[in-house]
């Protein structure tokens, strides 16, 4: 079965740091672009950031740019999330999402990891 | 504060039809393709539309998608009670040079 599987949330101080991973299995992860999608307490889904199939190409949301850093291993079907600086407003449940069509056509999803950022 | 508007929510009773629209731009819907997705509490959101009209593997013919100019609209006919849930339109916008989720629309089947 298609798997995505996340870890690495927790609780976090404001300012601090936290490394989020994605283990993929049973399909070829290098074929795809992948995505990390967030949604926040009571709030709806957003858009966090993407990296193609190389690693080469990374697009990030306003709200997290050059704060966070998505990165990915082929050899090891993983996808990375380093999120920086965090923020109160960072806190929400992270999904790992597998890009399967055209302009984010996201087709698999994982079943996300918690971050919360409190002191 | 997102760049595409849908509406809160929409409702309908059981049988019946409801449409969400998506509205955008030309900095995103108007120049990329739109998918659609459920989001029942508790559970993963589910793509039931990609690529502006096309139904995803397994989901019914009850859910359509279409587009024109800069809004999209997601329809479901014969509404069922195990459709209530939120639902959000997404594409690219070049001007963000991101992905962007549309607001959520929560449905209600009265």
């Amino acid at each position: 079965e298609v798997q995505l599987v996340e870890s690495g949330g927790g609780l976090v101080q404001p300012g601090g740091s936290l490394r989020l991973s994605c283990a993929a299995s049973e399909f070829t992860f290098s074929n795809y672009w992948m995505t990390w999608v967030r949604q926040a307490p009571g709030k709806g889904l957003e858009w966090v950031a993407n990296i193609n199939q190389g690693g080469n190409n990374k697009r990030y949301a306003v709200s997290v740019r050059g704060r966070f850093a998505i990165s990915r291993d082929n050899a090891k079907n993983s996808l990375t999330l380093q999120m920086n600086s965090l923020r109160a407003e960072d806190t929400a449940l992270y999904y790992c999402v597998r890009v399967a069509f055209e302009d984010e056509g996201m087709d698999v999803w994982g079943q996300g990891t918690t971050v919360i950022v409190s002191s | 504060q997102s760049v595409l508007t849908q509406p809160p929510s929409v409702s309908a009773a059981p049988g019946q039809k409801v449409t969400i629209s998506c509205s955008g731009s030309s900095s995103n819907i108007g120049n990329y393709y739109v998918s659609w997705y459920q989001h029942l509490p508790g559970t993963t959101p589910k793509l039931l539309i990609h690529d502006n009209d096309e139904r995803f593997s397994g989901i019914p013919d009850r859910f359509s998608g279409s587009k024109s100019s800069t809004s999209a609209t997601l329809a479901i006919t014969g509404l069922q009670t195990g459709d209530e849930a939120d639902y959000y339109c997404v594409t690219w916008d070049r001007s963000l040079n991101a992905g962007v989720f549309g607001t959520g629309t929560k449905v209600t089947v009265l």
